[in-house]
């Protein structure tokens, strides 16, 4: 799986919209954008996924760039809840079974 | 639907004692896969089982290992505990596996093994 690059934290104001980047400027064709977030002594908790177009649910916005090299988790209206570590991962579509590879993520910093 | 099911969420073992944690994954789900989270590795892929059989494996001691049931169900064993397995142990299922990112995986709570 590609690698990724992400900030070691972030700050944000609560009610403002985060926008968490990554760099995953080795992507190939086949892999797929994942994020998760992981709040203190919890599991990871998935948020979005996408390929190439822009995807949206319930709990963010996923913006990749048209070269895919990097993309953007935009969420909307960050709360104190969403402070969190929040992963960036590139995963191929098909074949093998190898685990997902964690970096160190983001640190993302709600402040009320 | 139930997420995915892990027990014990905390237990404390002594050096060279064994343990076995539990995870019950999401129904449906087939694959199960294991991770161990220490702050000094972060997150590190152990095993993967669908249809009870191992499909992959991370670079963990024979000490690890794991087994699933004919209802997906699974469990990891440590033998021999040393300080060093203090961590959160978590288990991720998904529908048919890791290798096929049409599929999401889902992670349990996780359970934390504290080594004495």
């Amino acid at each position: 799986d590609a690698k990724t690059t992400q900030p070691t934290s972030m700050d944000c104001a609560e009610g403002r919209a985060a926008n968490l980047p990554c760099n995953h400027s080795t992507i190939s064709g086949n892999e797929y954008v994942y994020w998760y977030r992981q709040i203190h002594s919890q599991g990871p908790q998935y948020i979005i996924h996408g390929l190439k177009n822009n995807e949206t649910n319930e709990m963010a916005s996923l913006i990749i760039t048209e070269d895919r090299k990097s993309s953007t988790l935009i969420l909307p209206h960050a709360t104190l809840r969403d402070t969190a570590v929040y992963y960036c991962i590139v995963r191929d579509s098909g074949g093998g079974a190898d685990g997902l590879t964690f970096g160190k993520g983001t640190h993302l910093i709600i402040q009320p | 639907k139930a997420g995915v099911t892990q027990t014990p969420r905390y237990l404390i073992k002594t050096r060279g004692q064994q343990v076995t944690l539990s995870c019950s994954p999401i129904s449906g789900h087939r694959s199960v896969s294991w991770y161990q989270q220490t702050p000094g590795q972060g997150l590190q892929f152990l095993f993967e089982y669908f249809s009870e059989t191992q499909r992959n494996k991370g670079n963990f001691p024979g000490r690890f290992s794991g087994r699933q049931f004919s209802n997906s169900r699974s469990e990891m064993n440590v033998s021999t505990l040393e300080l060093g397995d203090s961590a959160l142990y978590l288990c991720a299922s998904s529908l048919t596996g890791q290798g096929f990112s049409g599929n999401t995986i889902y992670f349990g709570e996780g359970s934390w093994l504290t080594v004495v």
